[in-house]
């Protein structure tokens, strides 16, 4: 089983709409938790951490499920420009290697 | 701010040629490393180092090396390049060694090997 696993997609949902990501990870010693954006042909880039208590920033919300092993994020009233691949990212307390899940592809449609 | 620099973005090389992906970083970050990226395969570890001196292996170190001289720098060589190594390559750097996960990525170094 993968340390990390993601749904690739893609998901193609309609401008405005509300659209989840879910992320299962397998080693429960796993600490850290983060979700990046990845556009086409572009690096990876920080789109918000996940805390235990869950967190929001503008039409992202990030959660994390210990008991389930997972953490998921929302968008809400998806843009066009939300189009891109998200990428799961966990680590553990005190390990020096990150690791990543292979991206869940969002396409925003008009 | 420059942020993470690499060079150079793309290169093509033939079955043996060794070559060096540069990797530079202007923010004081203690942690740097880097991942190839490969179709379905994801973000994969190759080598990272906590700070000048020290480098350690990731998830695929073979075929590469690294070394770290300054703070600044970090570059990545391939020995003898095969096909295999086909990817696209990211430098990333980190201000927290102990949670590496607010990771800082250069733009990727596109390489191809024939």
């Amino acid at each position: 089983r993968k340390e990390v696993e993601q749904d690739p997609g893609p998901f193609n949902v309609p401008e405005g709409a509300t659209v989840a990501f879910n992320c299962t990870y397998s080693n429960s010693a796993s600490q850290s938790f983060f979700w990046y954006r990845q556009d086409c042909r572009k690096e990876p880039k920080l789109l918000m951490s996940v805390y235990s208590s869950g967190n929001e920033d503008g039409r992202f919300t990030a959660q994390l499920n210990r008991a389930s092993q997972y953490i998921s994020l929302l968008i809400r009233d998806s843009k066009l420009s939300d189009s891109a691949t998200y990428l799961c990212v966990v680590n553990r307390k005190g390990y020096q290697k990150v690791t990543f899940g292979i991206g869940t592809k969002l396409q925003v449609i008009p | 701010n420059a942020g993470v620099t690499q060079t150079p973005k793309f290169q093509v090389l033939k079955t043996g040629q060794s070559m060096t992906l540069q990797c530079a970083q202007d923010m004081n970050h203690e942690y740097m490393s880097w991942y190839r990226q490969d179709p379905g395969m994801g973000l994969r570890l190759i080598h990272y180092s906590v700070g000048a001196g020290i480098t350690d292996q990731g998830e695929v170190p073979n075929g590469y090396n690294v070394s770290r001289s300054t703070t600044e720098d970090f570059p990545l060589r391939l020995l003898s390049a095969a096909p295999s190594q086909t990817s696209v390559y990211f430098c990333a750097s980190s201000s927290n060694y102990k949670n590496t996960g607010e990771l800082f990525f250069g733009e990727g170094s596109r390489l191809t090997v024939l």
